[in-house]
């Protein structure tokens, strides 16, 4: 089946700091990306649509500033969580998409922010 | 707006036992409907999904989940469970249309099994 990578698979940063995660479908072409995040216990929230080649599209309440999506190409996009600080410590989950329904989901990406 | 319910936040069974997990949706059109297992500190992955096609839907590892219109369900069912079904559960649906399609989580059904 398809398959979905995340780089790194755990991230320890300084607060303050910036740090940025990839997404890539390793065997097929996904025009559409989503990010989620999921805190301890919870589900996974949406965060970003993101279309390759054009802006992704922000969930009410997500801060495109502080969440820089990228989507460079038809099998990569990155996630850059700009001045991180400790709530923003989380697990992150991006999925790609394939024909009209079937997403895919990468493993996702620990981050702790000290 | 389309969202789905999970009831429970845990479920208890022995090995061996009858597996089901719960799940209602609300939707005002024939939604699509999935369900979701995760291993701790993994990503996700589909069990299985319904499109308006069988109701009763059949997945990976000897999980069904069965589409009632009338009850507005679609609960996952184990006949037989095993150790390593222990994971978390999420039921999902899929919101909007074309590159606008969105997939909104269900606040997850941890099942534990016990030898």
């Amino acid at each position: 089946g398809a398959v979905v990578s995340q780089h790194p698979s755990w991230v320890i940063c300084k607060s303050g700091t910036s740090v940025k995660i990839e997404c890539r479908s390793l065997d097929f072409q996904a025009t559409t990306m989503f990010w989620y995040r999921q805190f301890p216990k919870q589900s996974l929230m949406l965060m970003a649509t993101s279309n390759e080649g054009s802006k992704a599209t922000y969930e009410q309440g997500v801060e495109k500033d502080k969440f820089l999506i990228n989507h460079a190409s038809l099998t990569l996009s990155t996630l850059t969580v700009t001045s991180a600080h400790p709530e923003d410590s989380s697990f992150y989950i991006c999925s790609a998409r394939v024909g009209t329904y079937e997403q895919f989901f990468g493993p996702g990406t620990r981050l702790t922010v000290l | 707006a389309q969202s789905v319910t999970q009831l429970g936040s845990h479920v208890s069974v022995s090995e061996g036992a009858l597996v089901l997990l719960r799940c209602n949706y609300s939707s005002s059109v024939p939604p699509y409907l999935f369900w979701y297992v995760q291993y701790p500190n993994q990503g996700l992955q589909l069990l299985l999904k319904y499109t308006s096609a069988a109701t009763l839907v059949k997945g990976i590892n000897g999980f069904e989940a069965e589409f009632k219109k009338s009850e507005t369900s679609f609960h996952l069912t184990k006949p037989s469970a095993h150790m390593s079904d222990a994971a978390e559960y999420f039921c999902a649906v899929r919101r909007g249309s074309g590159g606008y399609q969105k997939v909104t989580f269900g606040t997850g059904t941890k099942l534990q099994v016990i030898p």
